[in-house]
């Protein structure tokens, strides 16, 4: 079963605007959140994480906002450029290997 | 300032094959973690190792594959006897900490596996 639902599962986005990404989760022991983002043919890399004492974290344009008692968090890609256009993935972990949401394609188009 | 190192970066078997995946950490690190990811789809966890321990193996296929971590030298992820089913991307991940805290894991460039 998968542990964390990501939703949707493709976004188009016009340059400049608001990219949102959501997940939800059910195992309440996951204790930090990660979005990872992913080029064709490369690795993830880590773009921002939260820890549950916090409801809100931004860097420079991603803000991630977590809601600890819906379960559910989100990435927010402010002032989208054609640059950010990949694969992100949210995770969550309780100490050992992250469980990891199936994944959104964003596009932004020029 | 080398990241996590990943070889080979393409690996074709035939079935029935062995294939051995490696994979060296950061610098400083001494946990790894493996990750399959099958096309369109994300990762999943399968094997979290310290140096010559394997912490949770919870993931893991229960026959062909194995992974060790030894006191020196890479990680090796190790399938047996391979099939079609498991051409995939294989992705190692390194933290500096681990056991019950959750940290950053940074990935390796893959390593993509093809079984013909």
């Amino acid at each position: 079963q998968q542990q964390v639902k990501q939703s949707p599962q493709s976004l188009i986005v016009q340059k400049g605007g608001i990219s949102i990404i959501n997940c939800a989760y059910e195992n309440t022991a996951f204790d930090y959140f990660p979005w990872y983002q992913q080029f064709p043919g490369k690795g993830p890399a880590l773009l921002i994480a939260i820890r549950p004492d916090v409801s809100e974290k931004k860097e420079g344009r991603f803000t991630i906002s977590f809601n600890k008692s819906a379960k559910q968090f989100s990435l927010h890609i402010m002032d989208s450029q054609p640059g950010d256009s990949a694969t992100y993935f949210c995770a969550a972990s309780e100490g050992t290997g992250m469980r990891f949401g199936a994944g959104t394609r964003l596009t932004v188009k020029p | 300032n080398a990241g996590v190192m990943q070889n080979p970066r393409h690996l074709v078997r035939r079935r029935g094959q062995e294939a051995r995946l490696r994979c060296s950490p950061m610098k400083g690190h001494s946990h790894v973690y493996w990750y399959r990811q099958l096309p369109e789809e994300g990762l999943k966890f399968m094997v979290y190792l310290q140096k010559e321990n394997i912490i949770d193996e919870s993931g893991m296929p229960k026959e062909r594959f194995s992974a060790e971590f030894p006191k020196e030298g890479p990680s090796i992820l190790r399938i047996q006897q391979v099939v079609r089913g498991d051409s995939a991307a294989y992705f190692c991940a390194s933290s500096r900490l681990g056991g019950l805290a959750s940290v950053e894991q940074y990935f390796g460039p893959g390593t993509r596996l093809t079984v013909t």
